[in-house]
């Protein structure tokens, strides 16, 4: 059975502070791991990443994937109040359409 | 990019009735959409799979018969919670992707509460 592992469990820093959130993971044939970002309602895309070593990055967030030692990580930096919300990682195997997801790490940060 | 619009956003029934949730995509097709769903500080968790024009694959621990599924055109997935009790309030959330290796893409959920 798949499994997604994420740390910390919830996150409280200060506005311009950085953050790492973990994701580590167990799946019979990797496909993919994807990040995402949950506020109110439904999930936002974040990242794709299928490939270790190659960083994607979208403005302050990053992510990378590391799939010897199983696990990924999302940067960001310079926070700012609206990035809070909960962050949520999941994989998907191959021949498999769905996605397991994590508990998600939710990340508050104070102005 | 792809858009999936789900509908209601919030509902409010009595126990013992039964409340339909529609998911659509909007701007693609989808031959699979997903429903989730998803407990206060809980992660999403699968419910069943939807297949246009064949039966949804359901996960283990999921009743077939109280969540019933229909994908009858490439567009549209319905989820229809029956005979709702007060343990079946959750939000619920479709999800599709818009080609092979895409990433899923969520509506904007569903809250439901049983009264």
């Amino acid at each position: 059975e798949d499994k997604v592992v994420q740390s910390p469990l919830s996150l409280v820093v200060h506005e311009g502070d950085t953050v790492t959130l973990n994701c580590s993971y167990e799946v019979t044939n990797f496909r993919s791991l994807l990040w995402y970002k949950q506020e109110k309602k439904a999930p936002t895309f974040l990242f794709m990443l299928t490939s270790s070593g190659i960083e994607k990055k979208s403005g302050r967030l990053s992510s990378i994937l590391d799939k010897k030692e199983l696990f990924s990580i999302l940067n960001i930096t310079a926070t700012q109040t609206g990035d809070s919300a909960i962050y949520l990682c999941a994989v998907r195997g191959a021949g498999n359409e769905k996605l397991t997801f994590g508990t998600g790490t939710r990340l508050t940060i104070i102005p | 990019g792809a858009v999936v619009s789900q509908h209601p956003s919030r509902v409010i029934c009595k126990s013992g009735t039964s409340v339909k949730i529609e998911c659509r995509s909007l701007d693609f097709q989808a031959t699979t959409m997903f429903w989730y769903r998803q407990f206060p500080k809980q992660s999403l968790m699968l419910m069943a799979t939807s297949n246009e024009g064949s039966k949804a694959t359901y996960e283990q621990g999921v009743e077939k018969d109280k969540f019933l599924i229909n994908h009858a055109s490439l567009t549209l997935s319905t989820l229809t919670v029956t005979s709702a009790h007060p343990e079946d309030s959750s939000f619920y959330i479709c999800s599709a992707r818009d080609g092979t290796g895409s990433p899923l893409h969520f509506g904007n959920g569903t809250r439901l509460t049983v009264t």
